[in-house]
């Protein structure tokens, strides 16, 4: 079946533009997840989908970052007013949401944003 | 604060070669280990480790988790070129059974 897939796979902009990356998850995953990956770092978490709840918006990090998920499927996460330091791959992961245990996630290929 | 590290930073071997990647850890309420495979950009989950001394196996790589010691290996054997990738470590602790702390990643070369 179709993995979780992401658009665009690259992006250049410049400072001060605003961005919207898109994630397509798994059809059936409930959970959507959004990380940064910034060169030579691992994974930093950004915000969590699950359903009709709240998102956990606690990995955002600073106010210019929002992500919207409609109708519990697709998401997108829009970076405001962009600054260099915004530049990083954005991968997206959905996942069953399952009761206790950890959620195993399935990533999308990312998009490679570039900030001049 | 959550903090996975993993060792080597990067390695270099030729086909053939055995190779062992370490993750160690210290975080709140641990729950799970993951390891994934990270070529390109996608990262492919391998394992999830969540019992102290059990083995995971798939094929040419296999992965155990010391609980007490706070570490996790992961074993490749007779290495391909195609293993060449960014494998990653991550675990899920606390509250929630979504979050995960990642480490930096093992880059692994496979040289022919």
């Amino acid at each position: 079946g179709a993995g979780v897939s992401q658009s665009p796979s690259n992006k250049v902009t410049e400072k001060g533009k605003d961005v919207e990356l898109r994630c397509d998850p798994i059809s059936g995953h409930t959970a959507l997840y959004w990380y940064r990956q910034s060169l030579g770092q691992g994974l930093e978490f950004l915000i969590y989908f699950q359903g009709n709840s709240a998102p956990d918006k606690s990995g955002l990090p600073s106010d210019r970052f929002s992500a919207e998920r409609t109708g519990g499927s697709v998401s997108t996460l829009t970076i405001q007013r962009t600054q260099q330091e915004d530049s990083a791959v954005y991968l997206c992961a959905s996942s069953l949401a399952l009761r206790g245990g950890t959620e195993t996630q399935y990533f999308g290929p990312g998009t490679r944003l570039l900030v001049l | 604060e959550d903090k996975v590290v993993q060792s080597p930073l990067s390695l270099v071997v030729h086909e053939g070669d055995t190779v062992t990647l370490n993750c160690s850890y210290e975080v709140t309420n641990f729950r799970s280990l993951l390891w994934y495979k990270q070529e390109k950009k996608a990262p492919t989950f391998l394992f999830m480790l969540t019992s102290s001394g059990i083995e995971k196996k798939s094929g040419r790589l296999s992965s155990i988790l010391d609980k007490k010691e706070l570490f996790s290996i992961l074993n490749i054997t007779a290495t391909q070129t195609g293993d060449s990738a960014i494998y990653l470590c991550a675990v899920g602790s606390g509250g929630s059974n979504y979050k995960l702390t990642f480490g930096k990643g093992t880059l692994l070369t496979v040289n022919p």
